[in-house]
């Protein structure tokens, strides 16, 4: 059964330091996520990105995040500078269309800034 | 906007007794509701979901949940739990109209099965 994979599953990093997190989504999907959870709080929504431009963001995506689709499979998470509250799970996830279609999500990346 | 709350962080229930995790919703226009599982050191995976056709709605590994509008609710239960049901389950929500793809979550309910 095809899955959302996301590289790496841990990342520690240096406050003030970029980061890159991986995703690759299932390869017929058109619509891409990112989500986070902090270690005790609820998953929260990051971003959406469909037809290679971002169609939903959050308050919480400022100009510190960014993310790109470098490649037909690839689907990439960017933190320029890193901030101790950062530190999170981060889940990708993707979807063959949006509303009711089912958002499948990866294994996720735990992020911790130091 | 929409929100979900779902009440009870941590449940315990017996092995083999009925598990309930509830979840009610607020939303501007209809919903989608959907309920996800975490296990330990995994993702989210989706259990089931409520698109507007059928109100008893059936998932995987025997949890069904139904959606009562007049209580805004989408509880989950399951008849009789098993040991490998101990995980964190999400409730989570989605507009139906006007577009848009963003899954609000709540905050989670840890099941605990116990023998």
């Amino acid at each position: 059964e095809p899955e959302v994979t996301q590289t790496p599953s841990h990342q520690v990093t240096q406050m003030g330091q970029e980061v890159i997190l991986r995703c690759v989504p299932i390869s017929n999907h058109l619509y891409f996520y990112w989500y986070r959870q902090i270690l005790g709080q609820k998953v929260e929504f990051l971003v959406s990105f469909y037809n290679n431009e971002i169609s939903e963001k959050s308050e919480i995506f400022d100009d510190q995040f960014s993310v790109e689709r470098p490649d037909g499979s690839n689907f990439t998470l960017k933190i320029r500078s890193t901030k101790l509250e950062d530190s999170a799970m981060y889940f990708c996830a993707s979807s063959v269309g949006q509303g009711k279609d089912t958002q499948y999500f990866g294994p996720g990346t735990r992020l911790t800034v130091l | 906007a929409q929100s979900v709350t779902q009440l009870g962080s941590h449940v315990s229930v017996s092995e083999g007794a009925l598990v309930l995790l509830r979840c009610n919703y607020s939303s501007s226009v209809p919903p989608y509701l959907f309920w996800y599982v975490q296990y330990p050191n995994q993702g989210l995976q989706l259990l089931l979901k409520y698109t507007s056709a059928a109100t008893l709605v059936k998932g995987i590994n025997g949890f069904e949940a139904e959606f009562k509008k007049s209580e805004t609710s989408f509880h989950l239960t399951k008849p009789s739990a098993h040991m490998s049901d101990a995980a964190e389950y999400f409730c989570a929500v989605i507009r139906s109209t006007g577009g848009g793809n963003k899954l609000t979550f709540g905050t989670g309910t840890q099941l605990k099965v116990e023998l």
